[in-house]
């Protein structure tokens, strides 16, 4: 069936360490393809997003390449922040109708 | 423009009852999506409704429902409560039914089950 497998955990680079977190999906679809990030308290919110193979998503210095021979979607960044810090879900929507599936999440916390 | 708002945002029920969330989406938008998050489940899609139909819905069992009104409103029950039925439940809206979508979701309903 259907499915999204991201780096799971926690990732915890220091400032100015250049970061990839994994994502991949399963589907005999041809999704779009999301990142979300959630900070605490609040509900996720779109970080960036690619909607046909080839497309770079970008956001504040991520960026994320959609791989449909691979089927994969990783979010890179060259030099993260303390700011990036937060939890981050690769979404597949891999049904038509605004249904997202979400990865299990990744949590970033990057040391000052 | 105002966003997702979500009510209430906290509650504390006991098993055997039923409770509704209620969702008011961004003004215009006519898709509302519910998911469930968990430590142990994550984000999971409960159903979306468009237009007052619902379009899809997750692997939940029958006690999990909800509605659409006119304005897109919407509200999910939740019948005789269970102890895992502890979660955050988040509201997420968007334009329209294409899929392909930004879904824009609110702050969420945190739900205790004692």
């Amino acid at each position: 069936g259907d499915s999204v497998v991201q780096t799971e955990g926690q990732v915890l680079p220091s400032e100015g360490d250049s970061l990839i977190v994994n994502c991949s999906y399963e589907t005999t679809q041809y999704p779009s393809l999301f990142w979300y990030v959630q900070y605490p308290g609040e509900g996720p919110q779109l970080h960036l997003k690619a909607m046909k193979a080839n497309d770079k998503g970008r956001n504040k210095g991520f960026e994320a390449m959609y791989r449909k021979e691979t089927t994969s979607f990783h979010l890179e960044k060259d030099s993260v922040q303390e700011s990036d810090s937060a939890v981050y879900f690769c979404a597949p929507d891999l049904e038509y109708g605004n249904k997202l599936v979400f990865g299990a999440g990744t949590i970033l916390r990057v040391k000052s | 423009k105002a966003g997702v708002t979500q009510t209430p945002r906290y509650l504390i029920k006991t098993r055997g009852q039923q409770v509704t969330l209620s969702c008011s989406p961004i003004s215009g938008h006519r898709s509302v999506s519910w998911y469930q998050q968990t430590p142990g489940q994550g984000l999971q899609f409960l159903f979306e409704y468009f237009s007052e139909t619902q379009r899809n819905k997750g692997n939940f069992p029958g006690r999990f429902s909800g509605r659409q009104f006119s304005n897109s409103r919407s509200e999910m029950n939740v019948s005789t409560l269970e102890l895992g039925d502890s979660a955050l439940y988040l509201c997420a809206s968007s334009p329209g039914a294409g899929g392909r979508e930004t879904q824009y979701f609110g702050p969420g309903t945190r739900l205790l089950v004692l």
